[in-house]
């Protein structure tokens, strides 16, 4: 699976667009774009995906190059509840569909 | 609807103590499973998937094993605990040979080895 860099840390303030980026350069053509976010101490929750075309969902948009080598996942109007580490994470579809997950980036929602 | 539980959801253990958590799914059939393990503070480390009963991969050479003795159930085992061995722990499944499909994660054990 391709390596993804996320920046750390991301400040956002409440009922503002948190837009956060995610690099993939390696990505290879039959790679699908995951995010995920987790809550302290809670499970990773599925975001949003996609393979080349951009997306939205009820939660978020995720937003692809075209020549997908980045990607940046909006959050709308963020809350003090999107608060969480996001992962951004690449992979290849097999049967196995073993994921890989970074350190993401720590997304702090500010009143 | 499908759902994901494991446990126990904390526990305390000693160095040399066997470790058995349990997973279980529910309203599917033939799912993926999943093993990870996070350190604080860090990113998932996947330990252990397995694509049916009795097919178990591991990624990472270690001090743990995993079992899969149902289609949805699967366990994650130690016979001697390490100090290192501690960190919260997730299972995870997703509806195997069909793409574009997403992993979905149970709330995690939390693992401390004194």
């Amino acid at each position: 699976d391709a390596k993804t860099t996320q920046p750390p840390s991301m400040d956002c303030a409440e009922g503002r667009a948190a837009n956060l980026p995610c690099n993939h350069s390696t990505i290879s053509g039959n790679e699908y774009v995951y995010w995920y976010r987790q809550i302290h101490s809670q499970g990773p929750q599925y975001i949003i995906h996609g393979l080349k075309n951009n997306e939205t969902n009820e939660m978020a948009s995720l937003i692809i190059t075209e020549d997908r080598k980045s990607s940046t996942l909006i959050l709308p109007h963020a809350t003090l509840r999107d608060t969480a580490v996001y992962y951004c994470i690449v992979r290849v579809d097999t049967n196995a569909g073993k994921s890989t997950f970074g350190d993401g980036t720590t997304l702090t929602v500010k009143p | 609807s499908q759902t994901i539980h494991q446990w126990p959801a904390t526990l305390v253990q000693p160095v040399g103590s066997p470790l058995s958590l349990e997973c279980t799914v529910e309203g599917t059939s033939n799912p993926n499973l999943y093993w990870y393990r996070q350190a604080a503070g860090r990113g998932l480390q996947l330990l252990f998937y397995s694509v049916g009963i009795g097919q178990i991969s591991s990624e990472v050479p270690q001090n743990l094993s995993a079992s899969r003795p149902q289609d949805r159930q699967f366990i994650l085992s130690s016979k001697k605990l390490l100090l290192s061995d501690s960190g919260f722990y997730l299972c995870a499944w997703r509806r195997g040979r069909i793409s574009g499909n997403t992993i979905y994660f149970g709330e995690g054990s939390w693992l401390t080895v004194v």
